[in-house]
Formats: structure tokens, sequence, C-alpha cells
């Protein structure tokens, strides 16, 4: 059974910096593409980023380029979100995600952290 | 504002057939497959129509997708109680080199 479980999620000043991490098992994730797609509180799914399988490739949505960084370890089965220089705009539910390609085709989400950018 | 649009709502009865559209440009859905996710209340997504009409298993054939130049689809027929969810299309966009969300449809069952 597919599992991906996020965690480091919280509470952040403007600001502030946090790092997500994202926890695979199941499946062989070192073939993977994985991503991260974020929901603010009521409203729509919006794509972050995505990176390859060996990390040689990394996409970003243009409201997090250059403040947000994805990471994978393979060893460890692990996926990250890198968050500084977070803002207010930045709050929502961050899924991570596996599919196989570059795109946003996600065959498999975590149940999501909560990340709160407020004073 | 989303890339892709799509109608804030739809609903049917049970047993009916409804239709989401979801629309976009050249660099998007005229260019890249469209995948659509259902959204149950407070849960993940889960994708249920992917390169624009293949429905991965575990997903009933009441769920269809169509996609003709620059639109897409999502239908549902035999419409149940369960499917009450936000629905979500999503594409690859060349230009923007990146992923893009529809809005989302909430879909009622009355």
């Amino acid at each position: 059974e597919v599992q991906l479980v996020e965690s480091g999620g919280g509470l952040v000043q403007p600001g502030g910096s946090l790092r997500l991490s994202c926890v695979a098992s199941g499946f062989t994730f070192s073939s993977s593409w994985m991503g991260w797609v974020r929901q603010a509180p009521g409203k729509g799914l919006e794509w972050v980023a995505n990176i390859k399988h060996d990390g040689s490739e990394k996409y970003y949505v243009d409201s997090v380029k250059g403040r947000f960084t994805i990471s994978r370890d393979n060893a460890q089965n692990s996926l990250f979100l890198q968050m500084n220089s977070l803002r207010a705009e930045d709050t929502a539910v961050y899924f991570c995600a596996s599919g196989p390609y570059y795109d946003v085709r996600f065959d498999d989400w975590g149940q999501g952290t909560l990340v709160t950018v407020s004073s | 504002q989303s890339v892709l649009t799509q109608p804030p709502s739809a609903s049917g009865t049970p047993g009916q057939r409804v239709t989401i559209s979801c629309s976009g440009r050249r660099s998007n859905i005229g260019s890249n497959h469209v995948y659509w996710y259902q959204q149950l209340p407070g849960a993940a997504p889960k994708l249920v129509i992917y390169s624009s009409s293949q429905r991965p298993s575990g997903v009933p054939d009441r769920f269809s997708g169509s996609k003709s130049g620059t639109s897409a689809s999502l239908a549902i027929s035999g419409l149940r109680s369960d499917d009450e969810a936000d629905y979500y299309c999503a594409a690859w966009d060349d230009s923007l080199r990146g992923g893009v969300f529809g809005g989302g449809t909430k879909l009622t069952v009355l």
C-alpha cells in the first residue's frame, strides 16, 4: 500500500522559514517524480513544485521561485520543501504527491500538513 | 483567477448524468494531457481521470473524460450521493513551465 506522510507544518511569522518533509513507502520512490500541491483555507488546489526522480530537474510556480526549494533523499525515501521568506498568502495545507511524469499527474497523495503564516 | 476555467458549481439528481467543463489555452490543455481530481470534504484529492480520458484502476466507468482543442470535460453518469465532492481539472502549461489547476467545481447531488 502506497503511503505518503507529511510533517513539519505549523505556525510561523511572516518572513520566517519552515521545512516540510514527506516520507514515502509502498512504491519505488527513487523512480517517481514527486511534487507539492497546496490548498489555502476554503480555496482550490495550487501546484507548487515538482522534482524528477534523481533530483536533476525541478519546477516551481512563479509565486514561490527564489523562496521555496524542493529536494529529495532517495536513500531515505523522503521529499522536502524548504520554505523561506514566508508570506501570509503561503498559508495552506501542503500535500505531498507522487506521479510517473514531470507534469501534474499525481497518482498518490499524502494527507497534508497545515502551514499558517501569521504574526 | 485560475489559468484553467471551471464552473464553480454543478448539480444533478441520483441517476442523472452531469458534465463539468474545463477551459484553457493552447499552451496547457491544447498541448498536454488533462487530469481530473475528486476531493471529498476533508480529504486529499484523488485522481479519477488521467491522459484526458483514461481511468485509473478502481475508478468506476461512470466517470469519463474527453478533450477537444483547448477544452476538456468530465462526465459522471448514474450520479450517486457519494459523488458529491469538489472536482478539479489540471494540466501542464508549456509557457509557464509549470502545472495549473482549475478553480474547482463543487458537485451537489440533490
